[in-house]
């Protein structure tokens, strides 16, 4: 119940196509959904983030589109470029101080020119 | 805002020594800091979480006599890895989790300390 799971694993997109990685979880008790992007050599770094009130959430090129009945939560990233390459890591936690994240195994986005 | 830094980003030490892991949070205040592990490819492995002025929660199967945690200080935890052998190489990230009202309750990562043990 505590299990985020996260999917694909691997990914790879041309230049300017839109990436899609979508994760799932169980626990009911969870009302905050983050998402990292972490460089080879580097710690992760906040993307962007949501709670259950809202079904999506826009910053830039980057969305994440939350499905609460379904406990379903994706990241779109448009117009992806090289520089998007990385590992993206999708999360949830309860909003409680204290309280540990459960991350998702991760995805490679590999954005080809 | 919301800058956590570690202090070295690299380190290679012999077996058999300790190495002192620093994680800061530079611009706020952290009533936790978790420390993880991650191998290459993979991800984030929690290895025990720190609260201020008590003392750590280690997850199953961390030896806390071999992984010291420390927290002293709302903007400081450190983690020490006590006789190092090759298989602790790994890389070690700490994050902080923001205790101040008005910060947005998430997690911020350090970048990273890479160990390798010869």
């Amino acid at each position: 119940q505590q299990q985020v799971k996260q999917s694909p694993q691997s990914l790879i997109v041309q230049k300017g196509g839109i990436s899609i990685i979508n994760c799932a979880y169980e626990n009911t008790a969870f009302d905050y959904f983050p998402w990292y992007q972490q460089f080879p050599g580097k710690g992760p770094a906040l993307l962007i983030a949501i709670r259950p009130d809202v079904s999506e959430k826009k910053e830039g090129r980057f969305t994440i589109s939350f499905n609460k009945s379904a406990k379903q939560f994706s990241l779109h990233i448009m117009d992806s470029q090289p520089g998007d390459s990385a590992t993206y890591f999708c999360a949830a936690s309860p909003t409680f101080y204290g309280q540990n994240f459960v991350f998702g195994p991760g995805t490679r986005l590999s954005v080809l020119p | 805002g919301a800058v956590v830094s570690q202090h070295p980003s690299r380190v290679i030490c012999k077996s058999g020594t300790s190495v002192k892991i620093e994680c800061r949070s530079l611009d706020f205040q952290a009533t936790t800091m978790f420390w993880y592990r991650q191998f290459p490819k993979q991800s984030l492995m929690l290895m025990a979480t720190s609260n201020e002025g008590s003392k750590a929660t280690y997850e199953q199967g961390v030896e806390k006599d071999k992984f010291l945690i420390n927290h002293a200080s709302l903007t400081l935890s450190t983690l020490t890895v006590t006789s190092a052998h090759p298989e602790d190489s790994s890389f070690y990230i700490c994050s902080a989790r923001a205790a101040l009202a008005g910060m947005t309750d998430t997690q911020y990562f350090g970048p990273g300390t890479r160990l390798t043990v010869l």
